[in-house]
């Protein structure tokens, strides 16, 4: 299986910070890597898909980025409404796997 | 638009089946590129994919290692709907369920379904 590390596990940031948030996986996934926002009680809400293209209606302050196995979710100038828990999932091959999540919280 | 509902019994006692069921508006069951799946999530394993099935000329399932010997996910194409049966369960599988679709060609989750609370109790 392909295992999706996470980090950090959690963050404080304020409206207007930008974060960056990382997720390295255990093999080679070419660009097989979505991230999805979750809040409480919702299911995920897909961001980026293919590592670094925007979801339609997503906005432009969510992006992704690859470097090998490392992928990244930058959100440049944090929000209230981004204050949720992230999530990366490869889809490269089965099983498919997630990261352990990345929970934002407001400083 | 498509959308996935969610159907089932919120609470079952140890040993015995889960079963829940996804319905599907907007789409088919029998899409072609398309796998319906089955998603968990508990504060102990996260997000845990659990499998899937799929129409490319003959039905297809496949099963995450985990679950294998106890899963069972099975399309009804009379109601364009799929199910979810996890046997012999354990307080271990009280999690969300979630269905959701993936699509081949934009590979993805997308959407899903609202997510049913499972507990296994007595």
């Amino acid at each position: 299986d392909i295992q999706m590390t996470q980090s950090p596990s959690s963050l404080s940031a304020s409206v207007g910070d930008r974060v960056t948030i990382t997720c390295r996986a255990s093999q080679s996934i070419n660009t097989y890597l979505n991230w999805y926002q979750q809040k409480p009680g919702k299911a995920p809400k897909l961001l980026i898909y293919l590592a670094s293209s925007l979801q339609s209606g997503v906005p432009s302050r969510f992006s992704g980025s690859r470097s090998g196995t490392d992928f990244t979710l930058t959100i440049s100038s944090l929000q209230p409404e981004d204050f949720a828990t992230y999530y990366c999932q490869q889809s490269y091959s089965t099983p498919i796997t997630f990261g352990q999540g990345t929970q934002l919280e407001i400083k | 638009q498509v959308q996935l509902q969610q159907s089932g019994p919120g609470l079952v006692k140890p040993s015995q089946t889960l079963s829940l069921t996804c319905a599907i508006s907007g789409d088919s069951v029998s899409s072609d590129s398309t796998t319906w799946n089955w998603i968990r999530q508990s504060p102990s394993r996260g997000l845990e994919w659990l499998g899937r099935t799929y129409y490319s000329s003959k039905w297809y399932n496949d099963y995450a290692v985990s679950v294998k010997s106890r899963i069972t996910i099975s399309p009804d194409t009379s109601k364009n709907q799929f199910s979810l049966q996890l046997n012999s369960v354990t307080p271990d599988d009280t999690a969300v369920y979630f269905c959701a679709r993936f699509n081949w060609g934009n590979n993805w989750f997308d959407p899903w379904g609202q997510g049913t609370l499972v507990t296994v109790s007595s």
